[in-house]
Parts: structure tokens; sequence; C-alpha cells
């Protein structure tokens, strides 16, 4: 079946390191990934997406990069702080049986980054 | 600018009873979506609605319903509740109702069954 999976549930990191959080999708017709991060009691912060069109994509602090060939995503952090510390999902869509995308997103199960002073 | 609200922020049922969550979308958005997260899960798709009508569905019973108004306000009906049901429950607006159109989550309603 389709599934978006994360090779390690937890990740504990010094502040000013390098974070990199890996997510595995299975399902070649994704076209279009998401990297939400979610703190306690609030919903998910949209980081950064990437279409699959393109094998890397960069924002303040953070870097995805898609690698196509092993349907692997991952989602790079520099300089982390402790205000990094949060739950990151990867999220894919796909298009539908009609072959349309109208914006359904399959979530991982999400990696607990820890970020430590 | 605001995000996406929802109402209530927490909520507290018994089984068998019926529930109505909201939500605002973020100005401008079109597009309304709604997710449901069990603890220690990401979330799941339940809805998506687009100029009021639904555009997707998830793989959820048809206890679950929902609607979009002309605000672009949008309600989650939940009926005959299941111990089950206990989850955040998410809204998430979009400007249209198509990948690459990012989801914004709204802080969601916390619903109990018990």
């Amino acid at each position: 079946g389709e599934s978006v999976g994360l090779h390690l549930p937890t990740l504990s990191v010094q502040e000013g390191d390098n974070s990199i959080i890996n997510c595995a999708y299975s399902n070649s017709a994704s076209d279009y990934f998401i990297w939400y991060k979610q703190e306690s009691g609030k919903g998910p912060q949209f980081i950064i997406d990437i279409r699959s069109n393109m094998d890397k994509r960069q924002g303040q602090r953070v870097t995805v990069l898609l690698n196509k060939t092993v349907k692997h995503l991952s989602l790079q952090i520099a300089a982390t702080q402790p205000g990094d510390s949060a739950v990151y999902f990867c999220a894919e869509n796909a298009p539908n049986a009609g072959g349309t995308s109208y914006g359904k997103l399959t979530f991982g199960q999400g990696t607990i980054l820890t970020v430590h002073p | 600018d605001a995000g996406v609200t929802q109402s209530p922020t927490h909520l507290i049922k018994t089984r068998g009873q019926h529930v109505t969550l909201r939500c605002s979308p973020i100005s401008g958005h079109k597009s309304v979506s709604w997710y449901q997260q069990v603890l220690g899960q990401g979330p799941q798709f339940i809805f998506q609605y687009y100029e009021k009508e639904e555009r997707g569905r998830g793989n959820f019973p048809d206890r679950f319903s929902a609607r979009q108004f002309p605000n672009y306000s949008s309600e989650l009906n939940v009926n005959a509740l299941l111990l089950g049901d206990s989850a955040l429950y998410l809204c998430a607006s979009s400007l249209e109702a198509r990948a690459n159109s990012p989801l914004h989550f709204g802080n969601g309603t916390r619903l109990t069954v018990t």
C-alpha cells in the first residue's frame, strides 16, 4: 500500500549542530512533498515543500533533498536551536486514480527532534 | 493576519453522541481540509472542500461528514461517537484544492470520547 515512513523515530542533537531527518516514501507517483513541524499542543507548521521535478530546495536554515531513485526525502536543519525541538513530519501528495491531485496529503509517523543546550 | 482558527479547542463527549467542529480558514483561502491525528501518529486525511464542494474523501465511515459555507468556513460533523474517535481534529486551509498549494493548519480541536 501507499505509505510514508521515517527511518528514525527520535533524534537528539546539541545546540549548534546540524540535524538531518529522513523519510522514505513508497508511492512512485507522488509528485509533491512537504515537511511540517509540530510542537506540543499545536497544529503542524509548514516548513518547506518540494516538487518532484526538483531534487533540492533551500529555505531559511533548512534544506530539503529529494531522491526519487530510492524514494527518499530528507530535511536538513542548520545550526539547530532549542526552539527547533518538536516532532517533524514528512507528507506526500499523489494523484488519485483519476489522475488529479486535489491536495490530499499522506503523512509519515514523525520524528521527535530534541535539541540540548 | 489571522491563521486558521478552530473551535472549540477541547471537547468531551459520551459514546453515541454527535459533535460539530468548526473551522475558519486563512483569509483568501478557498479550500479547507480536515485531518484526524491520533496520539503518536501523523495526521490522516478525512475531507477536502473547495468552493463548497467535496473534492476528496479519506477512508472514514459515513458517520463523518462535513460542509463548507459561502464564506469558506467549514464544519466537521461526527455522529454516533465511538471511543476510537478520540483524537486531535485538525483543519487546514489552502489557496487552491490542488497539489503544490501548501496546507496551513490550525491548532486543532482535542476531542475526548468517554
